[in-house]
């Protein structure tokens, strides 16, 4: 069946370093891949979109990169801030659907 | 102001009843989502619809219903056949390969 997993354990980081989050993803050959944010008690919040035939999309002091062979996208904040402090969500649609079906997220933590 | 909205925002159930929840969006858009949330855990797709008067389960339909008479509208029903229906339920709708708007949510208790 499909499968997307992220780190089920909480990253924690101190401020102004990177934090790295994974998303692996069986069974599915995705047209796009997307990342959200969610704080506690509300709904999640788009970030950044890419699609199958892109490696790599920034966006201010995000980075998500996008290995089909490998399976795997890796969403990147650069300078984190204990704003960024929130679970991140990714997402994944195939082709010729709107199914839509997301990770189990992970917790970040930045600390000051 | 477009958006989506989800009510209510807070829901209690007694055994055996079925409840429904609400979601509106005037963003226009054709494909809508309900998810469920427990605690610490992800987003499980109870159902979606692409366009009006269709609808696909999701991952988890079992004990939940889904009606899409209007384009605005994607109403879920709990039913008593959902044996653990306590969670965060989350509403979203999306039109072509653009990202997904959520609503703030409606947290359902048994009681």
């Amino acid at each position: 069946s499909q499968k997307i997993e992220q780190n089920s354990e909480a990253l924690n980081i101190q401020e102004g370093k990177t934090a790295t989050l994974t998303c692996n993803y069986t069974n599915y050959s995705p047209a796009y891949l997307q990342w959200y944010r969610q704080d506690p008690g509300r709904g999640p919040v788009f970030l950044l979109l890419i699609r199958e035939n892109e490696k790599e999309k920034r966006k201010e002091r995000l980075k998500v990169t996008f290995d089909t062979t490998l399976k795997q996208s890796l969403f990147h904040i650069t300078a984190s801030q204990p704003a960024d402090s929130a679970t991140y969500l990714c997402a994944l649609k195939g082709h010729n659907t709107d199914k839509l079906i997301f990770g189990t997220g992970t917790r970040l933590q930045v600390f000051p | 102001d477009g958006g989506i909205t989800q009510s209510p925002k807070y829901l209690f159930r007694k055994e055996g009843q079925n409840v429904t929840l609400s979601c509106e969006q005037n963003l226009n858009h054709d494909a809508m989502y309900w998810y469920r949330q427990d605690p610490g855990q992800g987003l499980r797709l109870i159902y979606y619809s692409q366009i009006v008067n269709d609808f696909q389960k999701g991952d988890i339909a079992e004990g939940y219903s889904v009606s899409r008479e209007k384009k605005e509208s994607f109403p879920l029903t709990v039913t008593s056949a959902q044996k653990n229906p306590t969670a965060f339920y989350l509403c979203a709708s999306k039109t072509g390969n653009t990202e997904a708007f959520f609503g703030q949510g409606t947290r359902l208790t048994v009681v």
